[in-house]
């Protein structure tokens, strides 16, 4: 099973609002990843987690917080965010700390920012 | 320079034939070589991943990889219409977890 859910599928918010986004994997896997995707653009990594500890940020600005609450779970804690940051968001999961690390994506989650 | 560079099309294929797709990268130490497919408004989905010189075949797919040249390539044999979306190359670094992606290929199969 390489499944990597994601919550909600689909969010509009307005540029005051504080919402979260909620990623989910039960394959063991130990590294997660953040990615934001505009539309007919490759993902963009804004973070990384391994072993649920923050180990990359791609200089991502402070209105997006990450959050491993343990080894299966992702937050991405949205607050006062900007039109500009309205793009699919993507979650994804790979074994942790290997060479050849495949890594497996989630849906995704669909921001409006208003 | 780009470090995953990709022709962005869009290619053309006749249903039935050999849909052939290219990816070059920059940095030598490169060690994992993966392809996605990504359906409009979809996620990615892993394809092949190819980490050896040489071929690699799963079914119609085929992923060539050539070091050397730091080239790596996706054969579609038997194309389908189903077979329609934006491929990607990526590309990570022994002891990164950074994942790099190429600008994607789009893809149309024609009946």
């Amino acid at each position: 099973d390489t499944e990597v859910t994601q919550t909600p599928k689909h969010l509009v918010m307005g540029m005051t609002n504080k919402k979260s986004l909620k990623c989910e994997q039960h394959m063991g896997h130990r590294a997660m990843y953040w990615y934001k995707q505009k539309a007919k653009k490759p993902p963009e990594l804004m973070f990384v987690y391994s072993y649920e500890k923050l180990s990359i940020n791609e200089s991502v600005p402070s209105r997006f917080s990450p959050e491993c609450p343990n080894s299966s779970l992702l937050n991405l804690h949205l607050h006062a965010l900007q039109p500009e940051d309205s793009a699919l968001y993507l979650c994804a999961s790979s074994r942790g700390g290997g060479i050849q690390e495949t890594q497996y994506f989630g849906p995704g989650t669909r921001l409006l920012v208003l | 320079q780009k470090e995953v560079e990709q022709n962005s099309g869009p290619l053309s294929v006749p249903e039935g034939a050999i849909a052939s797709l290219n990816c070059t990268y920059s940095d030598r130490v490169s060690q994992s070589f993966f392809w996605y497919r990504q359906y409009s408004g979809k996620s990615p989905e892993l394809i092949m991943s190819i980490y050896s010189n040489g071929d690699k075949e799963d079914g119609r797919f085929t992923a060539q990889l050539n070091k050397a040249s730091q080239y790596v390539s996706l054969l579609i044999r038997d194309s389908q219409p189903s077979d329609s979306a934006t491929y990607l190359c990526a590309v990570n670094r022994q002891g990164a977890q950074k994942l790099v992606f190429g600008q994607g290929t789009r893809l149309t199969i024609n009946p």
